[in-house]
């Protein structure tokens, strides 16, 4: 079956450095997407990764191991900004065409 | 250049009626993907088409359709709405349907349409 566990809510202080971890199973893995969502907007790319290791862009990192099934998503200086969703999806290529599948996302919220 | 568009942004219909979302990709792009996300879920695949084609489709029952113009543009049809309907409809382009990896399969998404089932 295909799955995609993250954690539902954090919170963080403001200037801080919070990990968002994300665990998967598909039967057709074909690489990883973190997205970020505000409410009622539409998801923005964060992040991808296809092989093993560390992304880093800016502020923003992301890891993935693909034989433990396991991604996380590195915020670092944490502004109010980035209160929002972050989802993590796999792109799945079972079927013969690539199609994403998300998480339920993992609701942020950044303090003072 | 422009983005992925979607009309109309917002909408409200009772139960038993019908609905037509639309969506027009990035400008080179031939496939789209479009997505359901209900409150407080992720977004749920629905289907994908490439090159006026159905590639692929969700477990969504067959009220749900679609379709892709010769423009690369696309339709979402549901139909005898029902209130659990309710939700952000995403659509997604990208320049390829196919199963490469890396970047000719990303997804660019629009900003959705919030359908509201009374």
């Amino acid at each position: 079956g295909q799955n995609i566990d993250q954690p539902t809510e954090m919170t963080a202080t403001e200037g801080a450095i919070v990990q968002i971890n994300c665990t998967y199973q598909t039967s057709g893995f074909n690489g990883l997407f973190w997205y970020q969502q505000h409410a009622g907007e539409a998801p923005t790319f964060l992040s991808y990764n296809v092989l093993d290791g560390l992304e880093e862009k800016g502020r923003f990192s992301s890891f993935l191991s693909r034989s433990k099934g396991y991604s996380y998503l590195l915020l670092k200086e944490l502004q109010m900004k980035d209160s929002a969703s972050y989802l993590c999806a796999v792109r799945d290529i079972s079927g013969g065409y690539n199609k994403l599948i998300f998480g339920a996302g993992t609701r942020l919220a950044v303090h003072p | 250049d422009a983005g992925v568009t979607q009309s109309p942004t917002h909408l409200i219909k009772t139960r038993g009626q019908h609905v037509t979302l639309r969506c027009s990709p990035i400008s080179g792009h031939k496939s789209v993907s479009w997505y359901q996300q209900v409150l407080g879920q992720g977004p749920q695949f629905i289907f994908q088409y490439y090159e006026k084609e159905e590639r692929g489709r969700g477990n969504f029952p067959d009220r749900f359709s679609a379709r892709q113009f010769p423009n690369y543009s696309s339709e979402l049809n549901v139909n005898a709405l029902l209130l659990g309907d309710s939700a952000l409809y995403l659509c997604a382009s990208s320049l390829a349907g196919g199963g490469a990896s890396g970047t000719d399969n990303e997804q660019f998404f629009g900003p959705g349409t919030r359908l509201t089932v009374l």
